[in-house]
């Protein structure tokens, strides 16, 4: 698979915050998606994105396709306790997901 | 509508034992992959399948490593023997037809000892 660069790999954030993670690959991909994980459970769909430039929002998430293909972002505004989990970006060009490594995120109440 | 189901959720073997798991997908996705998480690092693809036939194994560590997918419903993943490197989480999931929205079960969480 390809290997995709996930920042921060951790983050404090204080509730409310606003909260910034990104994605970057050595190679172009034609879906990026953004998945979060709950203890016990498995990924869950949060934002997919299929063009690039494209721009997504989700409630408080927004997600952006970069248009270089290759890099992709996560704003969520707001943050609230229940956004505690593992976030990860995955980047396809058919159905094969390459994930990032997660960034894993716990605000402070 | 029922999501990803996967069974068992925990699995402690010895090394040098077969455990077998199993993943029911998303009734109506012919769609089915496998993926694995291992050591804290990232999700990393195993397999795929469209229906019943393997479309894409490549991601498969070796060939202590079986899957199937009889009848094109449910699928199972055995591994035999098991090594200490297997250890990780092994999770399902399922789309429909050319679509790239894979929807994730729950996991299994493997320990070899």
């Amino acid at each position: 698979g390809q290997q995709l660069n996930q920042s921060p790999q951790s983050m404090f954030i204080q509730e409310g915050e606003d909260v910034s993670m990104n994605c970057t690959s050595s190679s172009i991909f034609n879906t990026w998606l953004w998945y979060k994980q709950d203890p016990g459970e498995g990924p869950v769909l949060l934002i997919a994105l299929y063009k690039a430039g494209e721009l997504t929002s989700n409630g408080r998430l927004t997600a952006q396709f970069g248009i270089t293909r290759k890099d992709s972002f996560l704003n969520i505004s707001a943050s609230i306790p229940s956004d505690v989990g593992i976030y990860f970006c995955a980047g396809t060009i058919d159905y094969k997901l390459s994930f990032g490594a997660g960034t894993t995120v716990t605000v402070r109440a | 509508e029922a999501g990803v189901t996967q069974f068992p959720s925990h699995s402690v073997i010895e090394k040098g034992q077969t455990v077998t798991l199993r993943c029911d997908p998303i009734s109506g996705h012919d769609n089915l992959y496998w993926y694995r998480r291992v050591m804290g690092k990232e999700i990393k693809f195993l397999l795929h399948f469209v229906k019943e036939s393997k479309q894409d194994e490549s991601g498969m560590p070796n060939n202590r490593f079986l899957a199937e997918r009889t009848g094109g419903t449910y699928s199972t993943l055995k591994v035999q023997p098991a090594e200490l490197e297997d250890s990780g989480v092994y999770f399902c999931a399922s789309s429909p037809t050319s679509r790239n929205e894979q929807f994730f079960g729950p996991g299994t969480r493997l320990t070899v000892l």
